[in-house]
C-alpha cells in the first residue's frame, strides 16, 4: 500500500500570502496525486489532478507541481476562502486510491 | 452534471452490519466512464478510501477492510451499494458515496454520518 505523508500538519498563513504544502509518497506515483480541498460539513472538492492540472473552474492562485514522491500544492495569494483542510490523494492503481493525512490552512 | 446521494441508517449497533446506499441522478451508473467509489472520514479525521466498482460488477477494496466490505452495483435502480460487516465504534464516520477524477469531473455525494453503537 502507498502512503502518503503531508506536511505541515497545520500551517498559519496571513490573507494575501503564499502557502505551500507539501506531499511525500512512500513510493512513485509518477503524475497520479490530485489535490482536494475541504471545508466543514462539506464534501472534498478537486483542485489539481495529474500533480498539475487545475481541475474546471478552479482559480490560477492555485498551482501543483512534482512527480515520482515529491509533490507541492501552492497558493499564491491567499484569499479567506481559502483557509480549509488540504488533502493529496495518489491514484496511481486506480481505481485504488490513498489519501495523506491532511494539512490545516489556517489564518494566521 | 452527475448526482450521488446516499441513504441508509444513521445508527447502527456493535457486530452488525452497516448498509448504504448511493443514488446517482443525472447519468448511467452503467456508462464506461466512470468508477464508483466509497470513502469515509471519522469525526475530526481525514479520508480513508473504501472500495471501488465498475459497473460491470468488478471491485477492488482497502486491503485494510476488504474481509468486511462488499460494495455491489444495480443498474436497473442506478444504484450502489456498500455493506460493511462486523461493525465497532471505530466505523463510525461520514461516508461518502463518489465518483472520483472520472472522465467529465469529480462527483461527490454530501455525505452521511453513520454512528456505531449500542
Amino acid at each position: 500500500e502507498i502512503v502518503m505523508t503531508q506536511s505541515p500538519a497545520t500551517l498559519s498563513v496571513s490573507p494575501g500570502e503564499r502557502a505551500t504544502l507539501s506531499c511525500r509518497a512512500s513510493q512513485s506515483v509518477s503524475s497520479n496525486l490530485a489535490w482536494y480541498q475541504q471545508k466543514p460539513g462539506q464534501a472534498p472538492r478537486l483542485l489539481i489532478y495529474g500533480a498539475s492540472t487545475r481541475a474546471t473552474g478552479i482559480p490560477a492562485r492555485f498551482s501543483g507541481s512534482g512527480s515520482g514522491t515529491e509533490f507541492t500544492l501552492t497558493i499564491s495569494s491567499l484569499q479567506s476562502e481559502d483557509f480549509a483542510v488540504y488533502y493529496c490523494q495518489q491514484y496511481n492503481n486506480w481505481p485504488q486510491y490513498t489519501f495523506g493525512q491532511g494539512t490545516k490552512l489556517e489564518i494566521k | 452534471q452527475l448526482q450521488l446521494q446516499e441513504s441508509g441508517p444513521g445508527l447502527v449497533k456493535p457486530s452488525e452490519t452497516l448498509s448504504l446506499t448511493c443514488t446517482v441522478s443525472g447519468g448511467s451508473i452503467s456508462s464506461s466512464s466512470y468508477y464508483w467509489g466509497w470513502i469515509r472520514q471519522p469525526p475530526g479525521k481525514g479520508l480513508e478510501w473504501i472500495g471501488s466498482i465498475y459497473y460491470s460488477g468488478s471491485t477492488y477494496y482497502n486491503p485494510s477492510l476488504k474481509s468486511r466490505v462488499t460494495i455491489s452495483v444495480d443498474t436497473s435502480k442506478n444504484q450502489f451499494s456498500l455493506k460493511l460487516s462486523s461493525v465497532t465504534a471505530a466505523d463510525t464516520a461520514v461516508y461518502y458515496c463518489a465518483s472520483p477524477l472520472s472522465d467529465y469531473g469529480d462527483y461527490w455525494g454530501q455525505g452521511t454520518l453513520v454512528t456505531v453503537s449500542s
